[in-house]
């Protein structure tokens, strides 16, 4: 059975530079939510996609935005790159109806310079 | 808001126990418990939900208290395989129950030597 998948494993680019991030999430999970997770600091929720739609948001710019497939897949895409989104972005895939148990991704290693 | 956890490090012996604890202001919907080792993701221990429904693996227990917005992680006998960052999430309540978003507090560093 399959887990949650991400790629890249890791990425740098450079300031003002636009990235996409993906996730498959694991197999019959249809919820994929992101989070940024910075060094020492707990996972910050970016926000969640079901049926293709952004359901919910955190505090967030408008520069974070997301897309989710009709597989359940989902990408993450930040444009105008800041040095402060430097972070580990994970990817957790959860199923509605159940309780809201999160599997994670390994996450995504992204560096801006 | 973002839960507050404490101790923010504990050091424990093989074999010792360990109490982690979440605080909110907030009226919780559910406690969501992960533990995360250096450079892995966050791993799936516990979910606590309002009512007292709960789910988790077998050696981890927790407590809801629903009054006072707190929730424990109970660690008994640890073992050197629970070394890691201890992480509570909190949803809030919304209008049809949850509210979907997980918000995470800054972890507690747990270390158990032999």
């Amino acid at each position: 059975d399959a887990g949650v998948t991400q790629s890249p494993t890791h990425l740098i680019k450079t300031r003002g530079q636009q990235v996409t991030l993906r996730c498959s999430p694991k197999s019959g999970h249809d919820t994929v939510s992101w989070y940024q997770q910075a060094l020492g600091q707990g996972p910050q929720f970016i926000f969640q996609y079901y049926e293709e739609e952004e359901r919910q948001r955190g505090n967030f710019p408008d520069r974070f935005s997301g897309h989710q497939f009709p597989n359940y897949s989902s990408e993450l895409n930040v444009n105008a790159l800041l040095l402060g989104d430097s972070a580990l972005y994970l990817c957790a895939s959860s199923l509605v109806g159940a309780l809201y148990e999160q599997y994670f991704g390994p996450g995504t290693r992204l560096t801006v310079t | 808001q973002q839960p507050v956890q404490s101790p923010q490090a504990v050091i424990l012996r093989e074999g010792e126990d360990a109490v982690i604890n979440c605080s909110s202001s907030k009226a919780l919907y559910s406690v969501h418990w992960y533990r995360q080792k250096h450079g892995e993701a966050p791993v799936f221990l516990m979910i606590l939900l309002k009512g007292g429904e709960q789910k988790g693996h077998e050696k981890i227990s927790a407590s809801f208290n629903e009054k006072k917005q707190q929730s424990s992680l109970y660690l008994t006998a640890s073992q050197l395989s629970y070394s890691g960052t201890y992480f509570c999430g909190t949803e809030i309540r919304g209008s049809g129950g949850s509210n979907y978003k997980l918000t995470f507090g800054k972890g507690t560093l747990l270390t158990v030597n032999p």
